[in-house]
């Protein structure tokens, strides 16, 4: 299948502090989306990116999508407690199928 | 709002049992999914369909059966179940025609002992 590489795995922060996960591809991705996932919940779609280079931003959280389609990135600035989750990227291969980053794992400690 | 519902939360099963695990959406979605979440290993792709009576392998499809019948509804069928298929399972829809957002259910933590 295709390999979708989220690193890190695990990150603990102070609240206020700064999150930034990374998704990395070994091959040019159409797409890409993210999700997030709350202790004891299941996947919820956050954002889509297809536009190489492309910069969105919900409140807080920044997605970008590199500029060769092949990694991405969210960024939350100030974290709060409301932000602890995995979150996962997603990328869809032509096949249409949706491969799934390993996810990271975010501890906001109080 | 779309809704994905998964017929049980918590399962536990002996070994060697046929166990069903259940999926229905309400939303009239061409695509079904089904995941296992396992720590560190992130959403792996058992099977997928794209429509009904269609269905494909994912990455990790082996000890796995799945059904569509009918386009709202997706089975996952654990033919013999085994520890080593202790896990959370997800099921997961989507609409056709385009890149468009997954929908999960619920989740079913299944144990087999």
């Amino acid at each position: 299948g295709q390999q979708v590489m989220q690193i890190p795995q695990y990150q603990h922060v102070q609240e206020g502090e700064d999150f930034t996960t990374y998704c990395n591809s070994s091959t040019t991705l159409s797409n890409i989306q993210w999700y997030k996932q709350r202790p004891g919940g299941h996947p919820v779609f956050l954002i889509q990116l297809v536009k190489s280079g492309e910069v969105k931003k919900q409140k807080r959280l920044t997605f970008q999508f590199g500029e060769a389609k092949k990694n991405s990135s969210l960024h939350i600035t100030a974290t709060q407690t409301t932000d602890v989750g995995t979150y996962f990227c997603a990328a869809l291969n032509t096949g249409n199928q949706f491969y799934f980053g390993t996810g990271t794992s975010l501890t906001v400690i109080p | 709002d779309v809704k994905v519902t998964q017929s049980s939360r918590y399962l536990v099963k002996r070994t060697g049992e046929k166990v069903f695990l259940e999926c229905v959406q309400d939303m009239d979605h061409e695509n079904m999914f089904w995941y296992r979440q396992d720590p560190g290993l992130g959403l792996r792709l058992i099977y997928f369909s794209y429509d009904v009576k269609m269905k494909e392998k994912g990455d990790i499809p082996e000890g796995y059966s799945v059904s569509r019948e009918k386009k709202e509804r997706f089975s996952l069928i654990l033919e013999s179940a085994s520890t080593n298929q202790t896990s959370m399972y997800l099921c997961a829809s989507r609409a056709g025609g385009g890149v468009t957002e997954a929908f999960f259910g619920q989740g079913t933590r299944l144990t087999v002992v």
